[in-house]
């Protein structure tokens, strides 16, 4: 089965940028989404189709895909945006380990 | 406003049988794809099972296949899994989600199953 890697946890100081992989065996040919989830919640789409914003989503979210990889970059980060983070490849619907990330 | 409501979880013994429910509304639920994904305690997404909008494809995690079963009443806008031969590892929160074809954009809050003697 389809395997995506995710680092356990990035860490971000305020206002600056953090950056989150997701690996997988060709992954820039298909599609990778990126999924927000604070503790207690439901998971957010933040980003669809490698680096698309739904409606709601600021624009400090950005996404790209290319080889093996796809990154999901956030500007600016804030207090805010702390949460887990978790990348899926479209056609298999799996989900990437997830990757915390701390602001501090 | 699009809304997905699970219920049905609660506390079963290995081997035991539990159905989750999905009630939808807010949306044209026979337009969608529908899936379930667990997040077992502490850990991260895994998604389990998917169907069509009527019903006649269905696909499922190798973990799950022969136990696990879903389904949908568009007549009632509902989704269902039924979760047979129950295992400590299947203990988690369960989603209904909603397919968009550029992601799953709505996610219901979740119930929570847990699997115990």
């Amino acid at each position: 089965s389809y395997e995506l890697t995710q680092p356990p946890s990035v860490s971000v100081s305020p206002g600056q940028t953090a950056s989150i992989t997701c690996s997988g065996d060709k992954l820039g040919d298909k599609y990778a989404h990126w999924y927000q989830q604070k503790p207690g919640q439901s998971p957010v789409l933040v980003i669809y189709q490698n680096n698309k914003r739904p409606s709601g989503i600021p624009e400090r979210f950005s996404g790209s895909n290319s080889g093996n990889t796809a990154t999901l970059t956030i500007s600016g980060t804030q207090a805010m945006d702390e949460a887990d983070y978790y990348c899926q490849a479209w056609d298999s619907k799996v989900f990437g380990g997830g990757t915390k990330l701390t602001v501090l | 406003e699009v809304q997905l409501v699970e219920s049905g979880g609660g506390l079963v013994q290995p081997g035991g049988s539990l159905r989750l429910s999905c009630a939808a509304s807010g949306f044209t639920f026979s337009s969608y794809w529908m899936n379930w994904v667990r997040q077992a305690p502490g850990k991260g997404l895994e998604w389990v099972a998917n169907i069509k909008q009527d019903g006649s494809a269905k696909y499922y995690v190798d973990s799950v296949k022969g136990r696990f079963t879903i389904s949908r009443d568009n007549a009632e806008n509902s989704l269902y899994l039924q979760m047979n031969s129950l295992r400590a590892e299947d203990t988690a929160v369960y989603y209904c989600a909603r397919d968009d074809g550029i992601g799953f954009r709505y996610w219901g809050q979740g119930t929570l199953v847990t699997v115990s003697s």
